[in-house]
């Protein structure tokens, strides 16, 4: 089975700029996940949907930070303006029906450089 | 309060040596339990579940404590290739919503 696809890879920008990125979950997988891992520290939750809305977004700093999931399928997380802080690794995960007991899979991530 | 709490470490061990990590979660409603493991500029990776009796997976134990509401994860008999960050994991009880400690930094070293 194919894992959870991300892009791209690798983004440097300066700051105020905006930047996007994109995740393919794994097919049929309902939930998908975007954190956001800053260097030293685990991976934190910035939003969560089922299909196509949105389950948790109580720490997406909605004043820079958007993301949406139209087709409740490949989803897009954008930043606009980006900040300094905003430098991290971006990390999209998607989970299928009862894997909340099994975890769930990452894709490689994005990791954003601010300048 | 975090949700979930580790000892960042860093854990520095000899090979062949028996290595503990302990992580805490302050919600008591939280059914599911995991460690991740991830390697420098990877992507996590699922190590293992934690269930509620304990259990095994080769060299690696893992097991909970609901009383005192901390997970440990045991890796016997290091190997070089052990080395990486140890995630522990830990669901919100309410949904299909995971948090994740800061980790825990393992080099075994030759």
């Amino acid at each position: 089975e194919a894992g959870v696809a991300q892009s791209p890879r690798y983004k440097i920008i300066e700051k105020r700029q905006s930047v996007a990125f994109w995740c393919n979950p794994i097919s049929g997988h309902a939930t998908l996940y975007w954190y956001q891992q800053i260097l030293g520290q685990g991976p934190k939750l910035l939003i969560q949907f089922q299909n196509n809305g949105v389950v948790d977004d109580s720490q997406l700093p909605k004043d820079r930070f958007s993301a949406e999931r139209l087709k409740g399928v490949d989803s897009t997380l954008k930043i606009q303006p980006a900040k300094l802080e905003d430098s991290a690794v971006y990390l999209c995960a998607s989970s299928g029906p009862g894997q909340g007991t099994s975890g769930y899979t990452f894709g490689s991530g994005t990791r954003l450089t601010v300048v | 309060r975090k949700e979930v709490e580790q000892d960042p470490g860093p854990f520095n061990v000899p090979e062949g040596a028996t290595v503990a990590f302990n992580c805490t979660y302050s919600n008591s409603a939280s059914q599911s339990f995991f460690w991740y493991r991830q390697d420098c500029r990877k992507e996590p990776k699922l190590l293992m579940s934690v269930y509620s009796s304990g259990n095994e997976d080769g060299r690696f134990t893992a097991q909970l404590n609901r009383a005192s509401q901390y997970i440990s994860l045991l890796i016997r008999d290091s190997k070089l290739s052990d080395s990486a960050t140890y995630l522990c994991v830990v669901n919100s009880g309410t949904g299909n919503q995971f948090y994740f400690g800061t980790g825990t930094s393992l080099t075994v070293i030759p």
